[in-house]
């Protein structure tokens, strides 16, 4: 079975810093692999998606990169502001079931001011 | 703007009650999508459905919950009867998903029913 894990599980920064966060998964076949956004009491909110073959997708100022061969994935957060504060999951789809995401349990970040 | 939404957001209840979670999928889109997020286990997918047939529903406990589609804008997951291990936040999300699209397995979540068995 898939196993995902996200390397810290927290995280406080100052704002205006430089940050990466890690998910590793155990299985390299996949199908993609989504970086979600969760704020307290709400829903995820899908961050970037990088397909399997792809190396790294851009939004902004984030940036996620996939080493499928290795099972890591970093998200990178340029000049963090208060605002990116929230817990951030990495899920990983299944090469012969797309439909099936193994999450990871999230790395929750603070930026304070 | 289009989402998903889910009722109740936030459900209390005794042990052994029926409990039911309501979500409306985003229209169009064609798989949903239930999940059960805690603090030991993290987030697990219980049952996903596409055209409104059940796919997957392996992560769920048979005997107490049941999923059902009864029409394209409405997905159930019922507990019955609900235990506190139960508690947890359960989400629905929906997609259209096909393959061969660079997006085709984009998930959309709700907001979550926050369930709480006593």
């Amino acid at each position: 079975k898939q196993e995902v894990t996200q390397i810290p599980a927290a995280l406080s920064v100052p704002e205006g810093e430089n940050l990466v966060l890690n998910c590793s998964f155990t299985d390299s076949a996949i199908y993609n692999l989504q970086w979600f956004r969760q704020d307290p009491g709400k829903g995820l909110t899908s961050l970037l998606l990088i397909q399997s073959s792809q190396r790294e997708q851009t939004s902004g100022r984030l940036n996620a990169s996939l080493d499928k061969s290795s099972g890591r994935s970093t998200l990178y957060i340029a000049a963090s502001q208060p605002g990116d504060s929230a817990t951030y999951l990495c899920a990983v789809s299944h090469l012969y079931n797309f439909n099936k995401f193994y999450f990871g349990s999230g790395t929750k970040l603070n930026v304070k001011p | 703007d289009a989402r998903v939404t889910q009722t109740p957001r936030d459900k209390v209840t005794e042990m052994g009650q029926e409990v039911t979670m309501r979500c409306q999928p985003i229209l169009g889109h064609n798989t949903v999508f239930w999940y059960r997020q805690t603090m030991m286990q993290g987030l697990e997918l219980l049952a996903y459905f596409r055209n409104r047939a059940p796919l997957d529903d392996s992560g769920m406990p048979k005997d107490r919950f049941s999923a059902e589609m009864p029409d394209a804008t409405l997905a159930t997951l019922k507990i019955q009867p609900s235990e506190p291990r139960d508690s947890a936040v359960y989400f629905c999300a929906s997609g259209l998903v096909q393959r061969g699209g660079v997006r085709d397995n984009e998930q959309f979540f709700g907001p979550g029913t926050r369930l709480t068995v006593l």
